[in-house]
């Protein structure tokens, strides 16, 4: 049964430190999403890639954040360093090449609280 | 925008009753994607109509499309419990997918 997953499930960090989140995409999708959920911005879109090169990373602060996809098997989304507003749920979904993008597959998520 | 509204943005209803929700969209489509998302989870795909398509039936579930309302609506029959969540409209055109707020979903039992 494929699936996406996501590591860690749950993350709590103080304020100033470094977090990675990892994904890993059902295998033979080419496209990965990073999405971003709170309960006042909802399902927010934060960069996603092709065939492991990165298309758009518009909806990610630069400053902070980075998203890489070392290989195939891996995604990873980075904060450094971490604030209190960053607190969210982080999902990771992956799917095969669009456009018109069909199904997406979302992996379970990683809770991330800053303090 | 690709982003679709959904509305209402909240639904409770008796276990047993059907649920229909609607969504609106801006732009053209090339399909339409309805997604589900339990508390705590992530979204889950349930079903896809296309631009040239006017209903879709699965289980449960009937997806319709009113590209001259630019309109989409999902019902839910025979509603259970275990159908609470949020729901999920998606104009999948040219772009990656953007997400509205949803519609919550209360089963009650």
């Amino acid at each position: 049964d494929a699936r996406v997953t996501q590591t860690p499930r749950h993350k709590v960090t103080e304020m100033g430190q470094e977090v990675t989140m990892r994904c890993q995409p059902i295998l033979g999708h080419n496209t990965v999403f990073w999405y971003r959920q709170t309960m006042m911005q909802g399902l927010e879109l934060l960069a996603y890639f092709r065939n492991r090169a990165p298309l758009d990373d518009s909806g990610m602060p630069k400053d902070r954040f980075s998203a890489e996809m070392p290989d195939a098997t891996l995604a990873t989304l980075k904060i450094q360093p971490s604030e209190p507003r960053d607190s969210a749920v982080y999902f990771c979904a992956s799917g095969l090449e669009g456009p018109p993008y069909n199904e997406q597959f979302f992996g379970p998520g990683t809770r991330l609280t800053v303090l | 925008s690709q982003q679709g509204e959904e509305d209402p943005q909240a639904l409770s209803i008796q276990e047993g009753e059907n649920a229909t929700m609607n969504c609106s969209y801006k732009t053209s489509i090339n399909n339409l994607q309805w997604y589900r998302q339990n508390s705590g989870r992530g979204l889950v795909h349930l079903i896809l109509i296309r631009s040239n398509e006017r209903e879709k039936h699965s289980g449960r579930l009937r997806v319709t499309l009113d590209t001259s309302k630019k309109s989409s609506s999902l019902l839910i029959t025979a509603s259970r419990a275990a159908d609470t969540a949020s729901y999920f409209c998606v104009n999948s055109g040219n772009t990656p997918l953007v997400f509205g707020k949803g519609t919550r979903l209360s089963v009650i039992a």
